[in-house]
């Protein structure tokens, strides 16, 4: 089974600043994908940024990064230069790759707000 | 805009009833994803159908059944209503095979009074 552990329920950063979402994931799965997702307070859920288990690079995604250590099982996202709607919910989520389903295990999420 | 749309956006219903949750993928995806959220539960997978086939199953109640037709619109079908059915309900779409980015359509928000 998959597990995904995000341990921030909340965090405050100065708007310009950047921002560290920490993320840890546990999986028997020899392959499998990592995701970070966005909900703003009026709800939609939006992808930010993806991370295969094989990939030999951090992901980027314009001011998104995924900090992606293996061996640690993180996956902690990174907002460089924070502005005000960055202000949301964050989750951490993964999937099997090749397994038939590639159904989204999800955290619990992470309280983030941009402070002006 | 994920390209994913969901109807209706919102829905206020009594126990009991039944209701239809309505969503159309992006152009050209052929899974798609049911997902719930609740305070208590956080965000649960509850079904996947790919191409018209049932694909896999998560948490979903008997009382929950979902279809994908075959234009590859999907409808989730809620019976028996009962207060703790209140959530979000999301649907998500993705091509296949594909690394499995899924995207979001705006959720429709179910309360049960």
């Amino acid at each position: 089974a998959q597990k995904i552990t995000q341990t921030q329920p909340g965090m405050f950063v100065q708007e310009k600043e950047a921002v560290t979402l920490d993320c840890t994931y546990d999986t028997s799965d020899p392959s499998y994908g990592l995701f970070w997702y966005k909900q703003p307070s009026s709800g939609e859920m939006i992808f930010l940024i993806y991370q295969g288990s094989y990939d030999q690079q951090n992901a980027t995604e314009g001011r998104y990064s995924l900090n992606f250590q293996k061996a640690r099982k993180s996956a902690n996202l990174v907002i460089s230069a924070s502005q005000l709607g960055d202000s949301a919910m964050y989750f951490c989520a993964m999937n099997p790759v090749g397994g038939g389903s590639e159904k989204l295990v999800f955290g619990k999420g992470m309280k983030l707000t941009v402070n002006p | 805009d994920s390209g994913v749309t969901q109807t209706p956006k919102h829905l206020i219903t009594a126990t009991g009833q039944r209701v239809t949750l309505r969503c159309s993928p992006r152009s050209g995806d052929l899974s798609v994803y049911w997902y719930q959220q609740s305070l208590d539960q956080g965000l649960q997978f509850l079904i996947q159908y790919y191409n018209g086939e049932e694909r896999a199953k998560g948490n979903i109640l008997e009382r929950f059944s979902a279809q994908q037709f075959p234009d590859l619109h999907s409808e989730l079908n809620l019976s028996s209503l009962e207060l703790g059915d209140s959530a979000l309900y999301f649907c998500a779409s993705s091509g296949f095979p594909s690394k499995g980015t899924q995207y979001f359509g705006p959720g429709t928000r179910l309360l049960v009074l």
